[in-house]
């Protein structure tokens, strides 16, 4: 079984499109992260869910909306796609806020056109 | 605020040779970690390092900490093309993770 998931792995769509992606751990942590890789493969963090409520937000547009419906999932979803938001975001989870080896997904490469 | 600084940010290297990758963080912290990102791939972790002087080894690779320099290295020995990935360290502050820029390594056969 996949330890974190995420889906779907490819995602193109046009601008201005809405579009959702999908994060499920079945590690039993209680933390749960979004990550925006870009094609340098700098990695940032976005937000990060403690136990379902929100502990980092970090300065990303109001586009973006994490979602935990509970500690095992967090989705992102984004409004009103732009061209700059073409990356690859990736989920991961940790045993608690931002201790611990943290697991990551697969990766949903996202290509707005 | 804490800053994490990798280097070299690219490194090209033959097969069999030895080779190190500094990592250098601002300010005090107790743990960092070593991740490895296979080209399209996602992360995975490679060591954790929790204390002063820490040494941990996996295979041909090596990681220490010195947290009074602020300075972790991961040592690549006899190096093969297998280990060719880009190659992140991460130190813990606040509830989170601060990513260094990666070490892209390319090792040629």
């Amino acid at each position: 079984d996949t330890a974190v998931s995420q889906t779907p792995k490819y995602l193109v769509t046009q601008m201005g499109n809405d579009k959702s992606i999908k994060c499920e751990q079945n590690l039993g942590h209680d933390t749960m992260y979004w990550y925006k890789q870009d094609s340098k493969k700098f990695l940032k963090i976005m937000f990060s869910y403690n136990n379902k409520e929100l502990i980092i937000n970090e300065t990303v547009p109001n586009r973006f909306s994490p979602k935990s419906p509970d500690k095992a999932h967090l989705n992102l979803h984004i409004n009103s796609l732009e061209l700059g938001d073409s990356a690859v975001y990736f989920c991961a989870s940790s045993l608690s806020s931002g201790r611990g080896i943290a697991y990551f997904g697969a990766g949903t490469r996202l290509s707005v056109l | 605020e804490l800053k994490v600084e990798q280097n070299p940010l690219f490194l090209s290297m033959q097969e069999g040779k030895n080779y190190t990758i500094y990592c250098n963080y601002s300010t005090t912290s107790d743990r960092l970690y070593w991740y490895r990102q296979d080209p399209g791939k996602s992360l995975e972790s490679l060591f954790v390092l929790l204390s002063n002087g820490a040494v941990k080894q996996e295979g041909r690779l090596m990681a220490s900490l010195d947290t009074k320099a602020r300075l972790s290295t991961l040592h690549i020995t006899a190096a093969v093309h297998d280990l060719s990935a880009t190659y992140f360290c991460a130190v813990d502050q606040n509830y989170q993770l601060i990513w260094g820029a990666g070490t892209k390594l390319i090792i040629k056969p």
